[in-house]
This record gives C-alpha cells, structure tokens and sequence, in this order.
C-alpha cells in the first residue's frame, strides 16, 4: 500500500513550457486535491475533485488545469509555465466519510 | 484572504520546553480543525484534530486547546523533544462537499537539544 504517490519529485521548466503533474493513490478514496506550498503562504488549494468525473476550482486555479482520470488518479497540469508557478507541490487524497487528507511526498518545480 | 491565520511564524525552544502555537478562525461554519505536521522534503501528515464541540483533545505530547467564542485554537506540545522540530499547520474544514483544508501559514519549530 504506497498510499499517495507523485511524479515526478523535481522538475525543471523554462517559461513558457508545458508540463503535467501525475498523482495517484491506491487508497479506493472518492476526494483528491492538489495544493501548492510557497514559503510564509501556507498550502493553498488549486483544484480538487470531490468524486470521479467532477473537478472544482480552489483557491488559486489561475494557470493550472486538472484531470480526474479515474479514481487512483488526478493529475495537475501546467499550459505555459510562468515563474510565479516556482513552487512544492503536493497532492492529497480523502476518503469522503472523514475529513482526514493525506498527503504524497511533493513535486518541486522550478520555472526559470 | 487568509481564512486561518497562526502565529508564530518560527518558534525555538529548549528540550523539555512546551511550544505554543496559535490559530485563528472568522468563518464560523468550520467545524473540523486540524493540525499537520510536515517534516523537510516530506508532505504534511495529520497530527491531531478536534470539533468545537469539545475544549481541548490529548494525544500523548500533543494538546489542542480550543475556545469557540473567541474563534482560536492552539497546539500544546508537552516536554519537546528534538524530534518534534518540524513545520506544524492549522486547518480548518467545514462539512460540505469535498472537505476542503483552508491552512494557515505554518510555524518552523525548532527544539535545541
């Protein structure tokens, strides 16, 4: 049980590049989120999707797009990367019946 | 706009010492409230949470205090330790569609052994 896994864990990007951020758990949880975290700001919530085919914006969608593939998987992707989108990224997922949310490890990325 | 807000932002304390960090809330909707744990190059991890229905919760070290009029919660660690130097969050979720976490800004712990 690997719970919450992201790829990839460091990422490089020049402005104005593409990328996709892959998230996927093996928990059989409804709920999935993607947050970023930037110092001295908190993590704070991008998109989540409360069950599979639904997705919702958060509190800073602007420049992102997700896709709720199925239930493992939610992925985070990023058009045309800017450097205000230097930042950690971490997925989560929840089980629906509590309020818990768990976390994977992080992707860090760079836009130079 | 911050919907937590916790202080302080960095808190250094000797072996032994009871670190407190504290959380504010406005929305009075939320009724689940968090604290996370997040030690370097690692996502947060659930440490202890309470409903406003209660004043204070245990879980061996860690207490959270609770005060549903003055909208605040903190985090008591008891007799710290090395090991608890990590970033701590408050968060705070309320009851409707996906459970969404509004965090507050983090507090860096450090304990000097």
């Amino acid at each position: 049980n690997a719970g919450v896994t992201q790829t990839p864990k460091f990422q490089v990007l020049k402005t104005g590049q593409s990328m996709t951020l892959q998230c996927a758990q093996d928990m059989n949880h409804n709920s999935m989120y993607w947050y970023r975290q930037d110092p001295g700001m908190g993590l704070r919530l991008i998109y989540y999707s409360a069950s599979e085919g639904t997705t919702d914006k958060g509190e800073v969608p602007n420049g992102y797009n997700v896709s709720r593939l199925n239930k493992r998987e939610f992925s985070l992707r990023l058009e045309s990367a800017a450097p205000s989108q230097t930042s950690v990224y971490f997925c989560a997922s929840n089980p629906g019946q509590s309020y818990e949310q768990y976390f994977g490890p992080g992707t860090r990325l760079t836009v130079t | 706009q911050q919907q937590v807000k916790q202080s302080p932002q960095s808190l250094i304390v000797q072996k032994g010492g009871i670190p407190i960090i504290n959380c504010a809330y406005e929305n009075t909707a939320f009724d689940y409230f968090p604290w996370y744990q997040q030690f370097p190059g690692k996502g947060p991890a659930l440490l202890i949470a309470i409903r406003p229905d209660v004043s204070e919760k245990k879980e061996g070290r860690f207490t959270i205090s609770f005060n549903k009029s003055a909208k605040q919660f903190s985090l008591h660690i008891m007799d710290s330790q090395p090991g608890d130097s990590a970033t701590y969050f408050c968060a705070a979720s309320r009851r409707a569609g996906a459970n969404n976490l509004f965090f507050g800004t983090g507090t860096r712990l450090t304990v000097i052994p």
